[in-house]
């Protein structure tokens, strides 16, 4: 696609239920990369894929959250038993090669209300 | 790891003049140095970069300094206009993978 895609946009969901969010990188990219940006702060790094496989999870911020990747492009993040310090907007990016992070492309991003 | 610390959070200038956002950073092996800018509902975009082999880069009113042995590394905003107003992320690769990103600068321009 011309850029990267996440969906859905928006996400409100109950305390202790399971969300997917999904990530559509550019055509092409092979490097692929989740961050998390909570109410006024920075981005915080979450994982990191490369292919299909995911040499870097540091970011993951507990057993909870996971991701996956499948035939090298779209990308799903899933946050089981969500709890509202989960509430955030998680964004996705792709570059054409983990080693040409000049090439950084985000997505808009999902932002989730956990209620 | 790596940690980059980003100032001012907030800044507020007139139409015209100058912005200039700081940031530093821990590791030295850090090569690369990007700035986004993010306006409100969007994904943070590429501003301008630089990399450890050069001290300046401007790119028509927007230029970015570095300073390896201090280990910083500025925005500087010149000829302010209204459209520059947004949220201002600093970052660094430290020669690994993935960018590690400052808190975020909320610029406003005052017309």
């Amino acid at each position: 696609g011309a850029g990267v895609s996440q969906s859905p946009s928006n996400k409100v969901t109950e305390k202790g239920k399971d969300v997917e969010l999904r990530c559509d990188p550019i055509s092409g990219h092979t490097a692929l990369y989740w961050y998390r940006q909570s109410l006024g702060q920075g981005l915080e790094f979450l994982i990191y894929f490369q292919g299909n496989s995911a040499p870097d999870k540091s970011g993951l911020p507990s057993d909870r959250f996971s991701a996956e990747r499948t035939g090298g492009s779209v990308s799903t993040l899933t946050i089981q038993r969500t709890q509202q310090e989960d509430s955030a907007v998680y964004l996705c990016a792709s570059s054409a090669d983990s080693g040409q992070p000049w090439g950084y492309t985000f997505g808009s991003g999902t932002r989730l209300t956990v209620v | 790891g790596e940690n980059v610390e980003q100032h001012p959070s907030t800044l507020s200038v007139q139409e015209g003049d100058s912005a200039v956002i700081k940031c530093t950073y821990s590791d030295s092996a850090s090569n690369y140095f990007p700035w986004y800018k993010q306006e409100l509902g969007k994904g943070p975009q590429l501003i301008i970069d630089i990399r450890s082999n050069v001290g300046e880069k401007k790119d028509q009113r927007i230029a970015v300094t570095l300073n390896k042995t201090a280990k910083h590394f500025s925005l500087h905003i010149t000829e302010t206009q209204p459209e520059d107003s947004a949220v201002y992320f600093c970052a660094s690769r430290p020669g690994a993978n993935n960018l590690f990103f400052g808190t975020g600068t909320r610029l406003t321009v005052i017309p």
